[in-house]
This record gives structure tokens, C-alpha cells and sequence, in this order.
């Protein structure tokens, strides 16, 4: 069946440093959702990508979908505290697959 | 106040008793879903329901099991030959089947088999 990794599964930063969370697939995805849990919370849904080569933007978040629609990133440009949770990357069929998430850890 | 709610928060059971967890929506949607939990594991799909009265097994079925009787709920039944039930669980709905929904999670219940 079809499956999503991600890559780091966790990452310590400092704040105000930048954050890069991957996803990666070996089949060709439809689409790509992000979702964000903060610890102790349910995910929270951010943004979906359809389009191959697709960039969106939310504030300082940018979510990509490669050319291929077989890979995707989200980057955090200097990172806050309250960007602190865990990041998953999700595919729907008629059921969402999701990755097994990157942990983002801040330092003040 | 639209949305889905589960209870309760946390749930303690003896080990061998069976235990139901509670989810409802208010949100008019066709698809629920849920999930297991475990640190470090992601997400893992248990079963989901795309219309009243039909469900399907997801990929950790064994020792769970549901019912979709009416639209706004879909209460998970975890049972005794659930080996490691321990878990955070999460329940989910979107608006219908159509694979480009977001899904929409409730608080989650947290259960603590002893």
C-alpha cells in the first residue's frame, strides 16, 4: 500500500533558527496534507498541496510538493516557541496515510 | 459550537474488561475515522466509516471494533484480545469520502489499561 516517511523524526533547534521537515514517497502522491499536533494536543490541519511543483505560504511556514508529486517539505524561517509540536505529512485516498511525523523541538 | 468531542479525556480499565470510547461530531460529516496513537509511531488508521451503517478495518484492526449506527457518532470498542491497548486515541471526521478533505480531530482519550 502506499506510505509516506519523514525525515528527522526529531529536531532540536534553537529559536530563531530555520526548520526543515521532508516527506518522502516512492509512488506518485495526489496530494499532500500537513498537519501539526503541539504535545498533548490532536493534529491540527495546516495546508494541502495538489499541484506538482506546488509552493504555498503561511506566514512563516512554507509547504512545497516536488515536481515528481513523489516528495514534499515544510520549512519554519526562524523558529518560535510556539512553533514547538509534532509535524506529519499526510496522503489521502479515501483515507488519509499519514507519516510518522518530525518531533520540533525549541530552545529559547 | 461545531466540532467532535470524545470522552473522556482519560479512561483507566483492569486488564481483560472491554472498554468503549466515545466519539461524536456536529459538523454533518459522512467520514469518521480513528486512530492509535504511540510515542514515536505516527498515526496508525484502526478503522473508518465513510457512510452511515458501513465500515472498513484499517490497518491495525485486530481487537477493535465499531459500529456506525448513527451519523454523528462512531463509538470504538476496545477488547480484551487488544494485546497492548494502552494508547492515546484519537478520533477524526471529514465532510465526506472524496480523497482532498482535510480531517478534522477531536481531543483524543487517553487510555491506561492496568
Amino acid at each position: 500500500g502506499q506510505q509516506v516517511m519523514q525525515i528527522p523524526q526529531y529536531q532540536h533547534v534553537q529559536e530563531g533558527e530555520d526548520f526543515t521537515t521532508y516527506c518522502n514517497s516512492s509512488t506518485t502522491l495526489s496530494n499532500i496534507q500537513w498537519y501539526k499536533q503541539r504535545p498533548g494536543g490532536h493534529p491540527v490541519f495546516l495546508i494541502q498541496l495538489v499541484k506538482s511543483g506546488e509552493v504555498k505560504k503561511q506566514k512563516r511556514l512554507t509547504f512545497q510538493f516536488g515536481e515528481a508529486k513523489k516528495n514534499s517539505s515544510l520549512h519554519i524561517t526562524a523558529t518560535q516557541t510556539t512553533d514547538v509540536g509534532t509535524y506529519f505529512c499526510g496522503t489521502s485516498y479515501d483515507k488519509v496515510i499519514f507519516g510518522p511525523g518530525t518531533s520540533l523541538s525549541v530552545i529559547p | 459550537d461545531g466540532g467532535i468531542t470524545q470522552s473522556p479525556k482519560y479512561l483507566f480499565r483492569k486488564e481483560g474488561q472491554n472498554v468503549t470510547l466515545s466519539c461524536e461530531q456536529n459538523l454533518n460529516h459522512d467520514a469518521m475515522y480513528w486512530y492509535r496513537q504511540d510515542p514515536g509511531q505516527g498515526l496508525r488508521l484502526i478503522y473508518y466509516s465513510q457512510i452511515v451503517n458501513d465500515f472498513q478495518k484499517g490497518d491495525i484492526a485486530e481487537g477493535y471494533s465499531v459500529s456506525r449506527e448513527k451519523k454523528e457518532s462512531f463509538p470504538l470498542t476496545v477488547t480484551s484480545a487488544q494485546k497492548n491497548p494502552t494508547a492515546f486515541y484519537l478520533c477524526a471526521s471529514s465532510i465526506d469520502r472524496a480523497s482532498y478533505n482535510e480531517q478534522f480531530f477531536g481531543p483524543g482519550t487517553r487510555l491506561t489499561v492496568l
